[in-house]
């Protein structure tokens, strides 16, 4: 079946560095993918939407400054956070859909800690 | 826009028992899916079922059935005989169609706990 590998599963960065998580479509080419972020014991809750050769959608209230997304091939989107604070810390989801009406592929999160 | 709603936080279930999660969801759109999506301790996102907007049948996976009720914007999923590997937290979501560009927008969840 299709497969959706986010990298890297965890990380730890210290405060004011950037950290950059790979969300790559293995077997199938995505022009669209979905980030998300999960606070503990909450819902996904949709940060942006990344689209190959134009620029991401985000939702009102993320800051596009803070959460870059590149789309720079059809099986990668990457999502960076720069200038990471404690507050950021979180765990982040891709998902990709393989087609126009079909069910999402997701990654395996990544649980992102700022100290 | 799109809600989704779960109101059950939690629930559990003797083991071999069955247990049903309720989820409703507003749309004023005709054409769309509804998934329950199971995320057990690892976080990883696993599909358990899906139903199309436009299929009148209530569709079935093994023990995991659902009950859709399009009028009353109704999404509920039963699990039968309840293993000890379904409890996770248990996500209802709505997609409209085409997928492409439309993203998932997920209830809050509801923690099953399956008791031995």
């Amino acid at each position: 079946g299709a497969v959706v590998s986010q990298h890297p599963s965890r990380v730890i960065c210290k405060s004011g560095t950037s950290v950059k998580i790979e969300c790559r479509s293995l077997d199938f080419q995505a022009t669209t993918m979905f980030w998300y972020r999960q606070f503990p014991k909450q819902s996904l809750m949709l940060m942006a939407t990344s689209n190959e050769g134009s620029k991401a959608t985000y939702e009102q209230g993320v800051e596009k400054d803070k959460f870059l997304i590149n789309h720079a091939s059809l099986t990668l989107s990457t999502l960076t956070v720069t200038s990471a604070h404690p507050e950021d810390s979180s765990f982040y989801i891709c998902s990709a859909p393989m087609g126009t009406n079909t069910e999402a592929f997701f990654g395996q999160g990544t649980r992102l800690t700022v100290v | 826009a799109q809600t989704v709603t779960q109101s059950q936080p939690e629930m559990s279930v003797q083991e071999a028992e069955t247990v049903t999660l309720s989820c409703t969801y507003d749309t004023s759109e005709n054409n769309y899916y509804l998934f329950w999506y199971k995320q057990p301790p690892s976080r990883q996102m696993i599909l358990v079922i899906r139903q199309e907007a436009y299929k009148q049948q209530n569709a079935t996976e093994n023990r995991f059935s659902v009950n859709f009720q399009k009028a009353a914007k109704s999404f509920s999923l039963k699990i039968s005989d309840s293993q000890l590997g379904d409890t996770a937290m248990y996500f209802c979501a709505f997609m409209k169609l085409p997928y492409n560009n439309n993203d998932m927008r997920f209830g809050a969840g509801t923690r099953l706990t399956v008791k031995p």
